[in-house]
């Protein structure tokens, strides 16, 4: 286990709704990073927070939006959901340890959009 | 942006063979890790690999910084190695992680 955890595991949403997922992250780390992986690809970029702020963004619309908070858990939302956006949503912590940004992913959140 | 290729694509393996995967940057890259995502999907750390050689068990990777490659090798191969390996890098710190496409393996008994 890597100590991070997300919420809801699965979600089956309606297009046009909106969805806010949320990941606690690892004792001691400072920097949660979002990613989204479509079914058969490899995870992708979506956002980056780093002590309460947006630290750095990948191509995704500005329907996708998240927060941070002062424990370093996270939030993201998204909205007006499209059948595209069915994907899963991966969470990852990190902090410099030495020399290392080693980033820890969380279990998911299977996002269904029907 | 940072590409990355990951080859093979897909590997069929009997139970106790090795194997090699390979992991291609198109830029240097100061932050590279492995992963293996498990059938529910949880991304496993593996190595952080960003030069030079580590071994963990039957696993083992070397990155050759200088030359934008890394791989991962698994030897004696289990049932429970299938599933799906990514390699991932990073400019440099804390920037996001680019994922290559993946290599599916599959261990057969």
């Amino acid at each position: 286990e890597t100590g991070v955890t997300q919420s809801p595991t699965h979600l089956i949403k309606t297009r046009g709704q909106q969805v806010t997922l949320r990941c606690s992250s690892q004792s001691g780390h400072n920097t949660v990073s979002w990613y989204q992986q479509a079914l058969g690809q490899g995870p992708q970029f979506i956002f980056q927070y780093y002590r309460e702020e947006e630290n750095g963004r990948g191509n995704f619309p500005p329907r996708f939006s998240g927060l941070q908070f002062p424990n370093y858990s996270s939030e993201l939302n998204v909205n007006a959901l499209e059948l595209d956006d069915s994907a899963l949503y991966l969470c990852a912590s990190s902090s410099k340890t030495g020399n290392s940004y080693e980033q820890y992913f969380g279990p998911g959140t299977r996002l269904t959009v029907t | 942006g940072i590409q990355v290729e990951q080859s093979p694509p897909d590997l069929i393996l009997q139970e106790g063979a090795n194997s090699t995967l390979r992991c291609n940057f198109s830029d240097s890259v100061n932050n590279l890790q492995w992963f293996h995502q498990n059938p529910w999907g949880q991304l496993i750390n593996l190595f952080y690999i960003p030069s030079g050689t580590k071994q963990n068990g039957r696993l083992s990777a070397t990155t050759v910084a200088t030359e934008r490659y890394s791989l991962l090798y698994i030897s004696s191969s289990q049932t429970t190695d299938s599933g799906v390996y990514f390699c991932a890098g990073g400019y440099s710190g804390n920037t996001p992680l680019v994922f290559g496409k993946g290599t599916r393996l599959s261990v057969i008994a």
